[in-house]
């Protein structure tokens, strides 16, 4: 089965601190793809990230991190000096060639306050 | 601008009622989909369609129907026989089907049936 586990329900930081998302995936295949997704107060998820099993390599984008570990299946975010924009919900994903490939699961989400 | 848009951005229904909410991209995805937020809760697919005139029950697909006629538009109806239909409703799309794709979501309609 696949599973996507986001422990932290909410987040509070205040601005300039740092704060890691943590995500633990499940799955019995060797191929597959996570995902972080971003959603504003708006409500549009917005694409953040994907990595494939084979690579895990970690990634930073300007103040993102992200770190991909098979061997703890975990693929936590982290972000460096956070603002206020950044406050928004954060959801872990996971897609993997064994659900047919169309179909993604998504995470809880974890809640990311940062206050002025 | 490519994208993908949602109408209307609120809704109110009355029970019983069938509701279609729209859904249109001009990415030129072949992929799209139908999720179900709730509060607290991460997304739930509902339908998803890999090509025009093709179409697969998501995890949630009871109380929905959706037609994929044109490469660009997906529409949801909610019909009356979804028990609780008072949710936010998100669109997405991809290039393909393919696990590896990522995928890009519209503003979402917000639903609330009374």
């Amino acid at each position: 089965a696949q599973k996507v586990t986001q422990a932290q329900t909410e987040i509070s930081v205040v601005e300039k601190e740092d704060v890691t998302l943590d995500c633990v995936y499940e799955t019995r295949d060797t191929t597959y793809y996570l995902f972080w997704y971003k959603q504003p107060p708006s409500g549009e998820l917005v694409f953040l990230i994907r990595r494939n099993s084979f690579d895990e390599q970690n990634e930073i984008s300007g103040r993102y991190s992200w770190n991909f570990q098979k061997s703890t299946s975990s693929f936590n975010f982290t972000i460096t000096a956070s603002q206020v924009v950044d406050s928004a919900v954060y959801f872990c994903a996971l897609s993997a060639s064994h659900t047919g490939g169309f179909k993604t699961i998504f995470g809880a989400g974890t809640r990311l306050f940062v206050k002025a | 601008d490519g994208g993908i848009t949602q109408s209307p951005k609120y809704l109110f229904r009355k029970e019983g009622q069938n509701v279609t909410l729209s859904c249109e991209q001009n990415l030129n995805h072949d992929a799209m989909y139908w999720y179900r937020q709730d509060p607290g809760q991460g997304l739930r697919l509902i339908y998803y369609s890999q090509i025009v005139n093709d179409f697969q029950k998501g995890d949630i697909a009871e109380g929905y129907s959706v037609s994929r006629e044109k490469k660009e538009s997906f529409p949801l109806t909610v019909t009356s026989a979804q028990k609780n239909p008072t949710a936010f409703y998100l669109c997405a799309s991809s290039p393909a089907g393919g696990s590896g794709n990522e995928q890009y979501f519209g503003p979402g309609t917000r639903l609330t049936v009374t």
